[in-house]
């Protein structure tokens, strides 16, 4: 196992809802990043997070945000769900931020009804 | 043309046979290149890097095509354990880290016995 953790594993929320995801990484690992995957599709990259700063990201709107703490876990907040965020969300932590290494999680299921 | 391509299979392969496949990828200064395996509902993990030169681990053998700007993966002696996705990822930007990053839509194989 990669040691990387996350909660809650299954998450059932209504439209225009709000969600927050966690996410401790590896120990040793100091970065932080999260994918979106959607049935039948590879993972999408969201945004990386580093010495708790946003590092890059991807092609998501502003209602996706995060947060890194001190102790390199991470949260993942999406405001106003919307049908098409239910996917299978993945963090996956990293020596340091110019790794392509990623170790991932076991993810977070969310359902947006 | 897609920035990395995968054949989505299923590819069914009998228990003890070979089976290879492809990846291709559109940025021609992609230098980093990755296979992962993805088991159903479950995160990717890596199963290896692609080098140069070619390189194997055990019965896995990843090879790249600078030229026509592919990677492959062979399996050799498939093991009922072997049924999983392989995804494919690439560094398609040169942004750090999992910002550079692209993953393919996965190759389904399934290993019949």
């Amino acid at each position: 196992e990669t040691g990387v953790t996350q909660s809650p594993t299954h998450l059932i929320k209504t439209r225009g809802q709000q969600v927050t995801l966690r996410c401790s990484s590896q120990s040793g690992h100091n970065t932080v990043s999260w994918y979106q995957q959607a049935l039948g599709q590879g993972p999408q990259f969201i945004f990386q997070y580093y010495r708790e700063e946003e590092n890059g990201r991807g092609n998501f709107p502003p209602r996706f945000s995060g947060l890194q703490f001190p102790n390199y876990s991470s949260e993942l907040n999406v405001n106003a769900l919307e049908l098409d965020d239910s996917a299978l969300y993945l963090c996956a932590s990293s020596l340091d931020f110019g790794s392509y290494e990623q170790y991932f999680g076991p993810g977070t299921r969310l359902t947006v009804t | 043309r897609k920035e990395v391509e995968q054949d989505p299979g299923p590819f069914n392969v009998p228990e003890g046979a070979t089976v290879a496949f492809n990846c291709t990828y559109s940025n021609s200064a992609s230098q980093s290149f990755f296979w992962y395996r993805q088991d159903c509902r479950k995160e990717p993990k890596l199963l290896m890097s692609v080098y140069s030169s070619g390189n194997e681990d055990g019965r896995f053998t990843a090879q790249l095509n600078r030229a026509s700007q592919y990677i492959s993966l062979l399996i050799r002696d498939s093991k009922l354990s072997d049924s999983a996705t392989y995804l494919c990822v690439v560094n398609t930007r040169s942004g750090g880290g999992a910002d550079g990053l692209t993953f393919g839509k996965g190759t389904h194989l399934i290993i019949q016995p």
